[in-house]
């Protein structure tokens, strides 16, 4: 298998513009999670699914942040509109049982000028 | 507010050196895992401890899950520049599907 895999690996956008990041998890996981990385707060949850159905997004930090997974091979994460303050590198992981061994995709690395 | 405290955190040693990293927490988790990322990459699991005082080892790698479920330890032993890294320990609860990261410590091992 070749891994959870993002897309794009880079993104670079101006403030106020629509982002979206995607995801296509490992095949036969149940779980995708939707996290983000950055220096002052390390990773955090933003949501997962299970399913391809949302349960638990308390972690979405406003309105603008969005995410759906219409099918069990493809999520997507929206951020629309777009803040400098949403730069960071958002990772995707998928697990066949709830948190544990979750798999990690390589991230994508977003800068809002 | 990290639920999950790590140190140190930075650590820089010489190859061939021992080194420790903690990972402590005032709640009780039903499993913890430590991940190991690398520049540019996602987080990789190394190990998952599910039973208070368990010790579970990896090559050169030796985990160790507190009594209470409440804090962990990574040791590596004679520790070589492929070992360099940032090292995250996170915790998990049984009610819940969410995953608490600690901030990481970063690894240096120079040649």
């Amino acid at each position: 298998d070749a891994g959870v895999i993002q897309s794009p690996r880079h993104e670079v956008t101006e403030m106020g513009q629509e982002v979206t990041l995607r995801c296509k998890p490992i095949s036969g996981h149940d779980y995708l999670f939707w996290y983000r990385q950055t220096m002052m707060r390390g990773l955090e949850l933003l949501i997962y699914f299970n399913n391809n159905v949302p349960i638990d997004d308390s972690g979405m930090p406003e309105d603008r942040f969005s995410a759906k997974m219409p099918n069990a091979s493809f999520s997507t994460l929206k951020i629309q509109p777009s803040e400098p303050r949403d730069s960071a590198v958002y990772f995707c992981a998928s697990s066949l049982v709830g948190p544990d061994e979750a798999f990690f995709g390589q991230g994508t690395r977003l800068t809002v000028v | 507010t990290q639920l999950l405290e790590q140190s140190p955190q930075f650590l820089s040693i010489q190859e061939g050196e021992n080194l420790t990293v903690y990972c402590n927490s005032s709640s009780v988790f039903s499993s913890l895992q430590w991940y190991r990322q690398e520049p540019g990459e996602g987080p990789v699991l190394l190990v998952t401890v599910v039973t208070g005082g368990e010790v579970k080892k990896l090559k050169r790698l030796t985990f160790q899950f507190g009594d209470a479920r409440k804090d962990s330890s990574l040791h590596i032993t004679a520790a070589q520049p492929g070992d360099t890294g940032l090292y995250l320990c996170a915790g998990a609860y049984s009610n819940d599907y969410k995953l608490s990261f600690g901030a990481g410590t970063t690894v240096t091992v120079r040649a």
